[in-house]
């Protein structure tokens, strides 16, 4: 498809497992984000991508959430020792640069019992 | 006092009705403002995009941004039942990443 498309939809997952959640970007942006939305919240900053480096990772909460984008295109955001507040919609967006229209993917649905 | 503060609604209008949607923001350096609008269980869509103060138009949505209080609005006229979301407000310096506020969720009653 030619949007942004995110894996697994949905992860329900037990507290202390380890998580990941994969975003496959439009393919030509260079800029990859990831967000945090909580129900009956807007969507909170993690971190951002220019092409494979972090360029911006003052949102992740703390050091048990990590993400790579090893060669430009497809991001990883992986958390280890999951907590009950993790649970929330993880959201994938990527666009042509920092100040370019955001598109977003449909988000990952993380659970966590 | 987060950056960005939205009033979570909801807001409830009939088939019809113009609808007026605002955030307020504490940075003065945003610079870019935009609306997203986000359906039950989607990602968010941009709507309108404005850069810095004034108005722009795009059918039937205004998107209004004061500068001097710091205050954006976003207008929707003939509200239609396929209007109904939640509409986030969100913005940015343009070398920062988008920060969002909480949404607004509209349901249009036909």
């Amino acid at each position: 498809g030619a949007g942004v498309s995110q894996t697994p939809s949905n992860k329900v997952t037990e507290k202390g497992k380890y998580v990941e959640l994969r975003c496959d970007p439009i393919s030509g942006h260079t800029a990859l984000y990831w967000y945090r939305q909580s129900l009956g919240q807007g969507p909170e900053f993690l971190i951002y991508f220019q092409g494979t480096g972090a360029a911006d990772d003052s949102g992740l909460p703390n050091d048990r959430f990590f993400a790579v984008r090893p060669e430009g295109s497809v991001s990883t955001l992986k958390i280890q020792r999951t907590e009950r507040g993790d649970s929330a919609v993880y959201l994938c967006a990527s666009s042509l640069g920092l100040a370019g229209e955001l598109f977003f993917g449909e988000g990952s649905r993380l659970t966590v019992l | 006092q987060k950056e960005v503060e939205q009033d979570p609604g909801p807001l409830s209008v009939p088939e019809g009705a113009i609808v007026s949607l605002n955030c307020t923001y504490s940075n003065s350096a945003f610079q870019y403002f935009m609306w997203y609008r986000q359906y039950s269980r989607k990602g968010p869509e941009l709507l309108m995009y404005t850069y810095s103060s004034g108005n722009k138009e795009d059918g039937r949505f205004t998107a209004q941004v004061d500068k001097s209080s710091k205050y954006i609005s976003l207008f929707i006229r003939d509200s239609q039942p396929s209007d109904s979301a939640t509409y986030l407000c969100a913005m940015n310096s343009g070398n920062t990443p988008l920060v969002f506020g909480k949404g607004t969720r509209l349901s249009v009653i036909a």
